[in-house]
């Protein structure tokens, strides 16, 4: 069964730092890796899409990497803005299916 | 054009009922997904809908749950004998139908059982 963990649950930053948020899976076998935003009492937003033959790809200051044989994707938001506070998910597909499984998420604030 | 939209956006009922969640997913997409996002549990799949195939229910919970789409665009969840278990977001997503598309996701609703 695939397991997505997300670490750290939570990240508190100043305006204008870079940082990496960090996904990892038990199962390489994926079609792809989702990232999405979540803002409180929202639904999900999709920030970047990475193909199971890919290894990165950049949306404005984001920056979705992912490394299947490990198991791993980082997320890196540049120059982080308070409009940046929100919490990340990220997802996978299975090579069985289409459905996503989620990590549980890092809720980041960003103070002014 | 206009994205995955969902309502109502907030309902609250009383344990037994029964409840109907609707959602319309992105004209054109063929592949529709019902996830339930609750405290402790996170986000986990329900049901898929993909085309004219069968759909795929092993997410549901319990044979309270049930899902149709009708037409091959909005689908309809129902919740029967509802439990306060039962309260969560219910998120509605669509995708074009490629295997691993991007799946867009609608507001939610937001289901309170009392």
């Amino acid at each position: 069964k695939q397991e997505v963990t997300q670490i750290p649950a939570a990240l508190s930053v100043p305006e204008g730092e870079n940082l990496v948020l960090n996904c990892s899976f038990t199962d390489s076998a994926i079609y792809n890796l989702q990232w999405f935003r979540q803002d409180p009492g929202k639904g999900l937003t999709s920030l970047l899409l990475i193909q199971s033959s890919q290894r990165e790809q950049t949306s404005g200051r984001l920056n979705a990497s992912l490394d299947k044989s490990s198991g791993r994707s980082t997320l890196y938001i540049a120059a982080s803005q308070p409009g940046d506070s929100a919490t990340y998910l990220c997802a996978v597909v299975h090579t069985s299916g289409s459905r996503l499984t989620f990590g549980e998420g890092t809720q980041l604030t960003v103070n002014p | 054009g206009a994205g995955v939209s969902q309502s109502p956006s907030n309902k609250v009922t009383e344990k037994g009922k029964d409840v109907e969640l609707r959602c319309d997913p992105i004209s054109g997409h063929t592949a529709l997904y019902w996830y339930r996002q609750s405290l402790g549990q996170g986000l986990e799949f329900l049901i898929y809908f993909q085309g004219n195939s069968a759909p795929d229910k092993s997410g549901l919970p319990s044979d309270r749950f049930s899902a149709e789409r009708t037409g091959g665009s909005v689908s309809t969840l129902t919740i029967q004998r509802t439990q306060q278990e039962d309260s969560a977001v219910y998120l509605c997503a669509s995708s074009s139908g490629d295997p691993g598309g991007t799946q867009y996701f609608g507001p939610g609703t937001r289901l309170t059982v009392l």
